[in-house]
């Protein structure tokens, strides 16, 4: 089962930056952070992944805390095709048994 | 070019029947996945395999059985189909175990 703790959905306007927050309180040194999203009718699609330092991309940030309990995904300007499942996904181990995915948070687009 | 395809991407078919499920990915990755995602959206690993390692998720039946004829493909032979096997199936790829991974468009499979 799923190690982490998202809210079921969140709502944001579009242009604007969206934080999606994630609960880990179990994570151990060697877990890696993951995000992935998922559009409708479309595979899961990797968004950024971290260990420990913050972490930015062309699709977003990943904010770690000190503590590594938590983690923020950000989205600097969202637009409607941000539209979809953000999973937050603690990869253990080796990571040799895949991706244990949530339900994730739902995040909805107002234009 | 697509980087992970499966085929077919929909598939009908009686209960009792033998069905594949062919998944082919040109990034030169040594690690496939395939996952189960079900009506209610939940997505579950089945099985990875690396390096001729296969890992197997405990709870998939023994009637699913992944096949590797070579390091750019996993296939998926489902035997003596089940109406509980109706699901969106996705195979996946990543160069290494904890690298990101990249996900075909699924095929939704229908048990009538």
């Amino acid at each position: 089962d799923a190690k982490t703790t998202q809210p079921n959905s969140m709502e944001s306007n579009e242009e604007e930056p969206v934080h999606l927050p994630c609960n880990h309180s179990t994570i151990s040194g060697t877990d890696y952070i993951h995000w992935y999203r998922q559009l409708p009718s479309q595979g899961p699609e990797y968004v950024i992944h971290g260990l420990t330092s913050n972490v930015n991309n062309r699709m977003a940030s990943l904010a770690i805390a000190e503590d590594r309990k938590s983690s923020t995904l950000i989205l600097h300007r969202a637009t409607l095709r941000d539209a979809a499942v953000y999973y937050c996904i603690l990869l253990t181990g080796g990571g040799a048994d895949g991706l244990t995915f949530g339900k994730g948070t739902h995040l909805i687009i107002q234009p | 070019d697509t980087a992970v395809s499966q085929t077919p991407k929909y598939l009908v078919t009686q209960m009792g029947n033998d069905k594949s499920i062919k998944c082919e990915q040109n990034l030169g990755h040594d690690t496939m996945y395939w996952y189960k995602q079900d009506s209610k959206k939940f997505l579950k690993i089945m099985f990875s395999y690396n390096n001729k390692e296969l890992i197997i998720n405990e709870t998939v039946p023994n009637r699913f059985s992944p096949k590797s004829p070579d390091k750019a493909h996993l296939n998926l032979h489902i035997n003596s189909l089940e109406l509980g096997d109706s699901a969106v199936y996705f195979c996946a790829s990543s160069p290494q175990v904890n690298n990101e991974q990249f996900f075909g468009p699924g095929t939704r499979l229908t048990v009538l």
